[in-house]
This record gives C-alpha cells, structure tokens and sequence, in this order.
C-alpha cells in the first residue's frame, strides 16, 4: 500500500522559513517523481513543484508564485522529499500535500496534508 | 499556455447521472488529464486518467459508476447512479515535462 505521509507544518510570521517533509512507502521511491500540491483555505489546487526521479535527471521545476522561495530536495536512501519554504507570505497560507507521480502520468497517489499558517 | 477550465459548480439528483467537463487550452487539445475526487473536509483521491481518443484507465477502488471520456478539447467525468457520497470537489489535472496544472474545480452537489 502506497502511503504519503507529510509533517512540519505549523504556523510561522511572514518573513520566516519553514521545511515540511515527506516520508513515503509502498513504492520504488527512486523512481516516482514527487509533487507538492498546496490548497489555500477555500479554494482549490495548486501545483507548487516537483522532485524529478534521478533517471529523469533529478531536477526540480517550480511553480511562478514560489519560484526561488521554495526549494524541493530528496533523499532517495530516507525515501523522503523535502519542501524547504523561505521568505513565506500570508498567502502562502495552506494545507500542503506530497504526491506521487512520474514522468509521463498524472497525480496518483495523495497524502493526507500538513498545515501551514502565515500569520503575525 | 497550458490550461484548463472547469464550470464552478453542478447539480444533479439522487441516483441521477452527471457529466462533469473539463476544457483544454486549445494548443494542448490532445494531452491527457486526470480527474481527483475531494470530498468535504478529505485530502484529494485519484479517480482516473482519461487520454485524448477518450481510454480512461481508473485508480483502484473507483465503482463502475465513474467513467471518463474524450471530444476535441474537452475531457469528460460522468458518474451514473449518484450517490451522496459523491458530492465533492472534482478538479481536471494535466501535466508537461516540466509543469502539472490544475482546473479550478467543480463543486458537485447531489440533490
């Protein structure tokens, strides 16, 4: 059974910095790209970005509205991704998801979320 | 630019079917999108891919009662025999090399 499990979200002051992680299971986690999707409070999905598998050249691409803010990095040994969130705004306020896919092939698999409030 | 364009809402009654669309920019007629299932207050779920000569391929789990089809730009989810379950948010999801977007979602309601 595939599970996605994110944590470290909380609640930080715009400004601040935060890195939620993503342990994962029940898949060759070498070989899956994954893709951080972000809800804010009443409205609907977001891409953020996405961690490329290493034989798709182990990239990562993001989103205009975190680009150079946000940065997604692996640990293919830990089966983990990271988002690593800099200079966050209130409107980076969301639940924050870890998906998996891969090159060619839609979201399949969803966690279950972590919180992120932006807030003085 | 690579979109996707969903009404914001839709009804339909009990045991009644629905289908719900989801356009693609016109340049990217062809590609392929998914459909993901967020019902109230849940993390979303996968349904199905759904390819452009109208093939689906479902996640597993997914009744027969949901399945996706294909004309020009637009994909379709139809879902027969509604259920109350099966009020939600159904969002169209596509991908490139180096890019997923999203549709804005459609808010079903089962009446």
């Amino acid at each position: 059974e595939v599970q996605l499990v994110e944590s470290g979200g909380g609640l930080v002051k715009p400004g601040g910095s935060l890195r939620l992680s993503c342990a994962a299971s029940g898949f060759i986690f070498k070989k899956a790209w994954l893709t951080w999707v972000r809800q804010a409070p009443g409205r609907g999905l977001e891409w953020v970005g996405h961690s490329k598998s290493a034989t798709d050249g182990g990239t990562a691409d993001y989103a205009a509205p975190v680009k150079g803010r946000f940065t997604i990095s692996r640990d293919d040994s830990k089966n983990t991704v990271y988002l690593q969130m800099n200079s966050l705004k209130t409107e980076d306020t969301a639940v924050y998801y870890c998906t998996k896919d891969r090159y060619g092939e839609p979201i399949h698999e969803w966690g279950q979320g972590t919180v992120v409030t932006v807030s003085s | 630019q690579l979109v996707l364009t969903q009404s914001p809402s839709a009804s339909a009654s009990l045991g009644a079917s629905v289908k719900l669309t989801c356009t693609l920019s016109s340049e990217h007629s062809r590609y392929a999108i998914a459909w993901h299932q967020q019902q109230p207050e849940k993390g979303p779920r996968y349904l199905m891919k759904v390819n452009d000569d109208g093939s689906h391929e479902k996640g597993d789990g997914i009744p027969d009662r949901f399945s996706g089809s294909s004309s020009g730009a637009e994909r379709y989810l139809t879902i027969t025999s509604l259920q109350s379950e099966d009020e939600a948010d159904y969002y169209c999801q596509t991908w490139g090399s180096d890019i997923r977007v999203f549709g804005g979602g459609t808010k079903l309601t089962v009446l």
